[in-house]
């Protein structure tokens, strides 16, 4: 079963916020975030395994409430370079991925 | 890093033909690797999980006849689109993780291979 992500698109401008949700009805034991550019393969950006888990480069962290199910992705002083479609993933039993709907992140200038 | 390589990076052929995607995983070894279907502005859907050495494992709704996967080693997979109609045309796309690293390793992927059908 696929995750839910929210909100499906989001504008920016540059140097605004945003932040992802994708949450699951299923047990989450990990959450992967990719991006995707238009017509490239995704990008791992990292993967959450514990519940509280929170991680982050650059400007982009995430975070893990393994009991709500859920995971949120946050982009702070967005760049250029940020958009495209954020995929969060979650595992299943044979180390399969199951990918959210997406959600489109458009930065302006 | 680990790389994924995917050939051909597009395909146009007529329909009614058979076409062949190859997925390579250049430096790991990968006894899982995964096939996903993308339509344009939607969500990767996983098609099939393939597995070295044995039957892949279809998703539901995916007609296994039609999609032949082959995995004979351990860094590659082979997705054969079987008399390939205008509806198949996609973003085909490979994954696959690092066997050799334990679990919950991030899933690399190929470039993917954009087929349309005439």
């Amino acid at each position: 079963q696929q995750p839910v992500q929210s909100p499906q698109a989001v504008i920016l401008r540059e140097g605004e916020d945003a932040v992802i949700n994708c949450s699951s009805s299923k047990a989450l034991y990990s959450v992967h975030w990719y991006r995707q550019k238009h017509g490239e393969a995704p990008v791992f950006l990292m993967i959450l395994l514990k519940g509280g888990e929170q991680k982050g480069h650059d400007k982009i962290s995430a975070s893990f409430n393994e009991k709500k199910q859920q995971s949120s992705l946050y982009l702070t002083a967005s760049q250029l370079s940020y958009s495209g479609t954020y995929f969060c993933g979650t595992g299943g039993g044979n180390n399969d991925m199951r990918f959210g709907a997406g959600t489109r992140l458009t930065v302006k200038p | 890093g680990a790389v994924v390589s995917q050939h051909p990076s597009w395909v146009i052929c007529k329909s009614g033909t058979s076409v062949k995607i190859e997925c390579r995983s250049l430096d790991f070894q990968a006894t899982t690797m995964f096939w996903y279907r993308q339509f344009p502005k939607q969500s990767l859907m996983l098609m099939a999980t393939s597995n070295e050495g044995s039957k892949a494992t279809y998703e539901q709704g995916v007609e296994k006849d039609k999609f032949l996967i082959n995995h004979a080693s351990l860094t590659l997979s082979t997705l054969t689109v079987t008399s390939a109609h205008p509806e198949d045309s996609s973003f085909y796309i490979c994954s696959a993780r690092d066997s050799g690293r334990g679990g919950n390793q991030p899933q690399h992927f190929g470039d993917g291979t954009r087929l349309s059908i005439l």
